[in-house]
């Protein structure tokens, strides 16, 4: 069966340091991955998608990027936070042509 | 730029007493609509996948349909418990170019049942 894992669950960061969130699926192939914010109140908000290795597609302008150096493998990064940036990160798989989604246990960002 | 809409974004009701509909419009043609539940500090767990005008799903206490040509799905809630307390989210998927498809959310719908 196939999981997904996303760590850190938690994490506080100052104001202007770095940021790597890590989100890997297991037990499928050549998945297609995202990263969605939820802000303190607010809907979900989609990222970023991945369609493939080294293939990144922004949704947002905004502080952060995405990379997929594996096939598995979806990582979001920021090289100086910003306060505005603290939020519930998800990341998320599908496959193309099943149309569901599965959702990551989610990553909770302060920025302080 | 697809819009979705969902109301009443708070809800609130005691145990057992009435039937209630959360209602989500969308703004572009879409023949795939998601039903979330999330529960407080948690990721989203899915509860509906609607693929097609006039599909109806049902899970215990809980009714989802769509209505491709209105652009409305509804999630109806049967004689509600305590345990169904969550936030309930609608999603609507489009197609980009490549296969992928990104959901775009309502504000979601903030239930709370009171014993």
């Amino acid at each position: 069966s196939q999981t997904i894992h996303q760590w850190p669950a938690t994490l506080v960061q100052p104001v202007g340091s770095p940021l790597s969130l890590e989100c890997t699926v297991e037990g499928t192939s050549n998945p297609n991955l995202y990263w969605y914010r939820q802000a303190a109140g607010r809907g979900l908000q989609l990222l970023f998608y991945s369609v493939g290795i080294g293939q990144i597609s922004s949704e947002v302008p905004q502080n952060l990027s995405a990379s997929r150096p594996q096939d598995r493998q979806f990582i979001l990064s920021s090289k100086k936070l910003l306060l505005s940036d603290s939020g519930f990160y998800l990341c998320a798989w599908s496959k193309t042509g099943v149309r569901g989604y599965t959702f990551g246990s989610g990553t909770r960002l302060t920025v302080v | 730029e697809l819009k979705v809409e969902q109301n009443p974004l708070f809800l609130s009701m005691q145990e057992g007493k009435k039937n209630y509909t959360i209602y989500c419009n969308y703004s572009t043609t879409s023949d795939r609509l998601y039903w979330y539940r999330q529960d407080p500090g948690k990721s989203l767990e899915s509860l509906f996948v609607l693929l097609s005008n006039g599909a109806v799903k049902q899970e215990g206490r809980l009714m989802a349909s769509l209505d491709t040509k209105a652009r409305l799905s509804t999630l109806h809630i049967t004689a509600a418990v305590h345990d169904l307390s969550a936030t309930y989210f609608c999603a609507v998927g489009l197609y980009s170019g490549g296969g992928a498809d990104g959901l775009t959310f309502g504000k979601g719908t903030h239930l709370i049942i009171q014993p």
